[in-house]
C-alpha cells in the first residue's frame, strides 16, 4: 500500500488566499484525521472523521478553517482566509479503528507570508 | 493539567547508553498508549503501542505501562545516533487519540 497520501507538499501563499490541502487515507481505513503541527503548540487535532461523518471539530481553530469527507478515499481542508498564523505543518492520519494506531501522511508545509 | 505530558527535553544521552523517556496523562479510564518518533521534517510514526500493565519488548526498546500511577515511559537501550528524534507519546482519551508535546532525544557518538 502506498500509505496515506497528502497533496500538496508545499504551499507558500499570501494572506488572505484559500488555501486547499488534500489527502487520501489508506484503503479500508474507517477514521481520517488532520493536524496541525508548530514548535510553539505541538501537534493538535483539528477534526476527524468515522466512516465519513466529521466526529469531532473542536479543534479546528475558527470558521475560516473547513474540512469535508466526500467519500472514503478523499478528504480536504480548506483555510480561506488564510493569515501568516496558520503557517505551520498540516499532517493527515488514518486508522482502522480510531483507538488504534495511526498512519501519518508525509505533510503538507505550509507558509503564509 | 494537560491531558498528556511530557518532558520535552532535551534529552541528551550517549551512545550505547539507556534513553529513558516518560509520559503521564489525565484520564483514569484510557486503555491504549502508543509511542511515535519523529524525525525532524519527518511525519510521527509508530514505535510501540502497549495495553496492559506492565512492560513489552520490541527489539531495543521496552515500553512500560504503569495505569494506577497513569504512567507509560519508553526506554530505550543501547542507544544510536540514529535514534536522536522527537518522541511523541500518544493516549486515547474518551476515544480520542490525545498526543503530548514530545521529547527532543539527542544521541551523542
Amino acid at each position: 500500500d502506498a500509505g496515506v497520501i497528502q497533496s500538496p507538499r508545499h504551499e507558500v501563499t499570501e494572506m488572505g488566499q484559500e488555501v486547499t490541502l488534500r489527502c487520501k487515507p489508506i484503503s479500508g481505513h474507517n477514521s481520517l484525521f488532520w493536524y496541525r503541527q508548530t514548535m510553539m503548540r505541538g501537534l493538535e487535532l483539528l477534526i476527524y472523521f468515522n466512516n465519513n461523518v466529521p466526529i469531532d471539530d473542536s479543534g479546528m481553530p475558527e470558521d475560516r478553517f473547513s474540512a469535508k469527507m466526500p467519500n472514503a478515499s478523499f478528504s480536504t481542508l480548506k483555510i480561506q482566509p488564510s493569515e501568516p498564523r496558520d503557517s505551520a505543518v498540516y499532517f493527515c492520519a488514518s486508522t482502522i479503528d480510531r483507538r488504534g494506531t495511526q498512519y501519518f501522511g508525509p505533510g503538507t508545509r505550509l507558509l503564509v507570508l | 493539567q494537560k491531558e498528556v505530558e511530557q518532558n520535552s527535553g532535551p534529552l541528551s544521552v550517549p551512545e550505547g547508553a539507556i534513553a529513558s523517556l516518560n509520559c503521564t496523562y489525565s484520564d483514569r479510564v484510557s486503555q491504549s498508549f502508543f509511542w511515535y518518533r519523529q524525525y525532524s521534517g519527518k511525519s510521527p510514526e509508530l514505535i510501540m503501542s502497549i495495553y496492559s500493565n506492565g512492560d513489552k519488548e520490541d527489539g531495543r526498546f521496552t515500553a512500560q505501562l504503569n495505569k494506577a500511577s497513569q504512567y507509560v515511559s519508553l526506554l530505550i537501550r543501547d542507544s544510536q545516533p540514529s535514534d536522536s528524534a522527537t518522541y511523541l507519546c500518544a493516549v486515547n482519551i474518551k476515544d480520542d487519540m490525545r498526543f503530548g508535546a514530545g521529547t527532543r532525544l539527542t544521541v551523542k557518538p
